[in-house]
């Protein structure tokens, strides 16, 4: 079955403690991206990836990492979490451009 | 990515039918026309992508007209099952140039009542 996998689905940690989310997807897709999601404000991309090894930031990169070392994985790094970041967050996967997007279930992290 | 522009929210009986209309004045030759729903919690999900005329799927059907400056998503008889957020993208397909960013925006809210 076609899908993109995050772990984990709910997250609470506190302020400064090192987390990563991971994010899988088992269709060969070369585009992947983070996305959170707040009341009100939409999905806003964090980042993005073209393929392995390329990357580049979306319209709120701030205090997010990210790494492409292989083209299923695309995990989300948060090196020193704030409140600001709790959010619900959203891995997708697409083959490029504007073709079908695949969306993970999300995760829901928050940061006291 | 063409840039849209959606209603912000609508209301609508079970039953029935739903059209909602995207602006996009600005698109591509090469852009399609793709249209998300998502559910509270939930990641957005495909429902129709088109490039002309009309499409039809088990789910929706999508207008464009000749000048594809606007497309219209249209739910038949709408079920409360159907409130959710539904989001309309323009972009080519294939390129890569310009289209590494897929933005989604805040999309348009239908409320189905009962």
């Amino acid at each position: 079955e076609a899908q993109v996998t995050q772990n984990p689905r709910y997250l609470i940690t506190v302020t400064g403690k090192k987390l990563t989310v991971t994010c899988s997807q088992n269709m060969n897709h070369e585009y992947m991206s983070w996305y959170r999601q707040d009341p009100g404000l939409g999905l806003r991309q964090i980042y993005y990836s073209m393929n392995v090894e390329v990357t580049d930031k979306g319209d709120v990169p701030e205090g997010y990492k990210v790494s492409r070392k292989e083209k299923r994985n695309f995990p989300l790094i948060l090196e020193s979490p704030s409140p600001n970041q709790t959010s619900l967050y959203f891995c997708a996967s697409r083959y490029g451009g504007a073709s079908e997007a695949f969306f993970g279930q999300g995760t829901r992290l928050t940061v006291v | 990515l063409a840039k849209t522009t959606q209603p912000i929210s609508m209301d609508s009986y079970e039953g029935q039918e739903v059209n909602i209309t995207c602006s996009h004045n600005n698109i591509a030759t090469n852009d399609y026309i793709t249209w998300y729903q998502q559910f509270p919690s939930q990641g957005p999900r495909f429902i129709i992508q088109g490039y002309k005329t009309k499409v039809t799927n088990e789910v929706a059907s999508l207008f464009i007209p000749a000048d594809r400056k606007s497309s219209t998503l249209s739910l038949p008889r709408v079920s409360l099952s159907d409130t959710a957020v539904y989001y309309c993208l323009v972009g080519d397909l294939y390129s890569g140039a310009g289209s590494y960013q897929l933005t989604f925006g805040k999309g348009t809210k239908l409320s189905v009542i009962p």
